[in-house]
């Protein structure tokens, strides 16, 4: 079957860094995708990775390692506002969009 | 700015109710899908269309149908709702999914079913 893995809940400080990992099996593979979504709002669209390797967009990167079927999601110098879950997708070889369940990320003054 | 409309943020339906959950886009995209969130897992595709009058299953199809009629507006119905599709369901539309699998989400509607 196919399963994307990623921690339910992780805690940080302002202006510390976080990591959050992504693991993944599919049929095929044609992108992985990261989405951000505050309580109660639409997902938006944050970074897209084909190739491995890190792709720097200001304070957030993602990283992506095909061999390893793994990603991460590194938030630089936390703001309150980076308080939201964080949504890892992966495209099939069917490109259907297969999601993880969330990371929920807070923040702590 | 791009932007996606789901007609109702929240609704309350009795049991055997039918109910109509309206999205609309105003960017001219060719993709629009259906999707529903519930805590614990990843988000789950009900119904995906690729062009008007066109319509395809998604993972969870059974209960739902869909209309495409209009290239902006995808409808999603429940011919008879039960307890279990009380959810949270999101509409999304894309320019291209193949090229970079960028979707611009509504804000959601919530359903609970009595």
């Amino acid at each position: 079957g196919q399963n994307i893995d990623q921690p339910t809940e992780m805690t940080a400080t302002e202006g510390a860094i976080v990591q959050i990992n992504c693991t993944y099996q599919t049929s095929g593979f044609n992108g992985l995708f990261w989405y951000q979504q505050h309580a109660g709002e639409a997902p938006t669209f944050l970074s897209y990775n084909v190739l491995d390797g890190l792709e720097e967009k200001g304070r957030f990167s993602s990283f992506l390692s095909r061999s390893k079927g793994y990603s991460y999601l590194l938030l630089k110098e936390l703001q309150m506002k980076d308080s939201a879950s964080y949504l890892c997708a992966v495209m099939d070889s069917n490109y259907q969009l297969i999601w993880g369940a969330g990371t929920k990320l807070i923040i702590k003054p | 700015d791009v932007k996606v409309t789901q007609s109702s943020r929240y609704l309350v339906k009795r049991t055997g109710e039918k109910v109509f959950l309206e999205c609309v886009q105003d960017m001219d995209h060719e993709n629009m899908f259906w999707y529903r969130q519930d805590p614990g897992l990843g988000l789950r595709l009900i119904y995906f269309s690729y062009d008007v009058k066109m319509k395809e299953k998604g993972d969870i199809p059974e209960g739902y149908s869909v209309s495409r009629e209009k290239k902006e507006r995808f409808s999603l119905i429940l011919e008879s709702a039960s307890t279990n599709q009380t959810s949270m369901y999101l509409c999304a539309s894309s320019l291209a999914v193949l090229e970079t699998g960028e979707l611009f989400f509504g804000e959601g509607s919530r359903l609970t079913v009595l």
